[in-house]
Formats: structure tokens, C-alpha cells, sequence
């Protein structure tokens, strides 16, 4: 694997339902982090990890729960979902957060279907 | 006001057209700027980053930045089907800010 590895790739969930997403990045990076893509919106920053420590919660909701075991692993967990958190959630990573070059990779996302 | 303005399009063009995506911003401290490009069913990849105002040249890619007006600008020459794609602008601060992104253009190019 290379790269920004998300699973699952699509997840259909009821509003009771509990469960998790994973990003796995194969780069060595320091610093990954959670987006919310909505259809018509901009990319939403949901929580910045760096070094394994969270750095940024940018006002999420509590039924979302970041996980950072380390600097290759971070999990989404999810409970309590509501319809409107429909959308595609991606993973990205860099070097560390102050990267000169400012670039983020980012992996193909989860399809987050909430019914 | 939104941070980032761009028009979502969606933009059709023929084969080796010249393709003009603009955004526009609010935040006089924005300092780098990036061109993202996604594929469907795939994340954002980056295409250009520029740092301040001025040109940058990639290839068929120029991305273009006006401080002064707030406004960036990607050009794509001898458009490709393969450029068929949803183009994002992305701009931060500084580097360890947030990024602030568009909502981005969706664009196809037609053989």
C-alpha cells in the first residue's frame, strides 16, 4: 500500500449505529487530519493530529471521536449520527503541521451514508 | 462572507481549449495558494502552490496570484479529456494554519 489508505469506502449507518472509520498513512508523515466534503460546500477541517497529539478541534460535534494511536494510524469514530452528516470523509496527512511546502495528502475518502 | 469564493461551475469544454478557474478571498493575510485537483471517487491531490503574488508555471498549469485584488487564477492550456476533473483553491496563512478551501469547479473536457 502507498500513500493515504482509507476503509471503508462506503458506509450506510442508522442514526443508533455506531461505528469506525481508519486512515493509514504509508508516508512517514507527522501530521494527519479529518475533512468533511459536503456537495456545493468547501472542505471542512475536522481535527488536526500532530505528532499523535490533537492540536485541533475545529467546534465538531461530539458524536464524532478522533483517534490518533500513532503517527500512522487515525481513527474516526462515529455515534449518534444525524442524516445531515451525509457527506465524504477524508484523511489527509503531511510532514508535520508546520510543513514549509504546505502540501496535505489525501486519501480517497469514505462515502458516509447516515439514514 | 465566505473565506474562499469559487464558482462551482459546472464548466464544459472542448479539447484543447484554454481553461480559466478563479477564486476569490476575503483575507488580506492569505499568503500560500493552492490548486487542488480531484478525480471522482478520489481524494484532492495537489497541482500548484504559490507563495505570495505572481506567476507559476507548470507544464500546461499556470497559476496566477493578485494580492492586491484577492484574486487566483488557474490556467490550463491544451486542455485534455484527462484534465476532466473538480479543481480546488486552497489558501492558508501560514504554514501550520488552517487551510480554507473553495467549493471547487467541476470541469469536463470534451474529445
Amino acid at each position: 500500500e502507498t500513500g493515504v489508505t482509507q476503509t471503508p469506502r462506503h458506509l450506510v449507518m442508522g442514526m443508533t449505529n455506531k461505528k469506525s472509520l481508519k486512515c493509514e498513512q504509508h508516508l512517514g508523515h507527522n501530521a494527519m487530519y479529518w475533512y468533511k466534503q459536503s456537495a456545493k460546500k468547501p472542505l471542512e477541517l475536522m481535527f488536526v493530529y500532530n505528532f499523535k497529539e490533537q492540536t485541533e478541534n475545529n467546534s465538531v460535534p461530539s458524536r464524532f471521536s478522533p483517534e490518533c494511536p500513532n503517527s500512522s494510524h487515525l481513527f474516526l469514530h462515529l455515534h449518534t449520527l444525524q442524516p445531515e452528516d451525509s457527506a465524504l470523509y477524508l484523511c489527509a496527512s503531511s510532514q508535520s503541521r508546520t510543513s514549509i511546502d504546505g502540501e496535505q495528502f489525501f486519501g480517497p475518502g469514505t462515502r458516509l451514508t447516515v439514514l | 462572507q465566505k473565506e474562499v469564493e469559487q464558482d462551482p461551475g459546472p464548466l464544459s469544454v472542448p479539447e484543447g481549449a484554454i481553461v480559466s478557474l478563479n477564486c476569490t478571498y476575503s483575507n488580506s493575510a492569505f499568503q500560500y495558494f493552492m490548486w487542488y485537483r480531484q478525480y471522482s471517487r478520489k481524494g484532492p491531490e495537489l497541482l500548484m502552490y504559490t507563495y505570495s503574488s505572481g506567476n507559476k508555471e507548470d507544464g500546461r498549469f499556470t497559476a496566477q496570484v493578485d494580492k492586491s485584488s484577492k484574486y487566483i487564477s488557474l490556467f490550463i492550456r491544451d486542455s485534455q479529456p484527462s484534465d476532466s476533473a473538480t479543481y480546488l483553491c486552497a489558501m492558508t496563512r501560514n504554514t501550520g494554519n488552517q487551510f480554507y478551501f473553495g467549493t471547487g469547479t467541476s470541469l469536463t473536457v470534451i474529445p
